[in-house]
């Protein structure tokens, strides 16, 4: 079936350090990714996607590249800053007849320290 | 900037009450979606609706709960009977039409069971 696995939380970084979240993802056919963003108090927001392989999302100095080969979308930023603390999730979707279903991951919890 | 509402923000029921959740997405938008996320998972899809009908509800538990968009504008989410298992955040998102759209969230339900 289809899945989204992510590395555990949390994840606890110093302010201005590099981040790493692995995403991979199980599915049949030609899904779209995204990741999501869930800062305290709020819903989810749409931080990047790609629509198909090789193809790189980028915003707010994240980034991430669909690699099909490894089945994966792990999402980068180069200098994290307080700021970024939330929950990251990562998602897959189109796989479901074109409906737009998204089927996500559990969840990463990343705590930036200044 | 158009926003998802939904109301109400927290819910606290007993065991065995009924509880309904409402969700008004952006104008335009299609396509709704109701959401249940478990603390510590990602957000798992219960119905989605375009326009009036329900074109995804193989997660919703059928015999406890019943989701409509009459108009094909707002729509209601009702649990009854509520059980202790059903503590969780309610998220309701919209999107437009088109496969592959960002899905856009309103800030959720959080109902707590006891």
């Amino acid at each position: 079936g289809n899945s989204v696995t992510q590395m555990e939380g949390p994840v606890t970084l110093s302010e201005e350090a590099f981040l790493t979240i692995n995403c991979t993802y199980t599915a049949t056919g030609y899904p779209s990714l995204f990741w999501y963003v869930q800062y305290p108090g709020e819903g989810l927001q749409l931080l990047l996607k790609a629509t198909k392989a090789d193809d790189k999302g980028s915003n707010k100095g994240f980034e991430a590249t669909y690699r099909k080969e490894t089945t994966s979308f792990h999402l980068e930023k180069g200098s994290v800053q307080v700021s970024d603390s939330a929950v990251y999730f990562c998602a897959l979707g189109g796989v479901s007849g074109g409906y737009n279903k998204l089927i996500f991951g559990a969840g990463t919890r990343l705590a930036v320290h200044p | 900037e158009a926003e998802v509402a939904q109301s109400p923000r927290y819910k606290i029921t007993e065991k065995s009450q009924a509880v309904a959740f409402w969700c008004d997405p952006i104008s335009g938008h299609a396509t709704l979606y109701w959401y249940r996320q478990i603390l510590g998972q990602g957000p798992e899809l219960l119905v989605q609706f375009q326009d009036e009908s329900v074109v995804d509800d193989s997660q919703l538990p059928k015999d406890r709960f019943s989701a409509e968009r009459l108009k094909g504008v707002d729509s209601t989410l009702k649990i009854q009977p509520a059980e202790l298992g059903d503590s969780a955040m309610y998220l309701c998102a919209s999107s437009p039409r088109q496969v592959d759209d960002e899905q856009y969230f309103g800030p959720g339900t959080r109902l707590t069971v006891t």
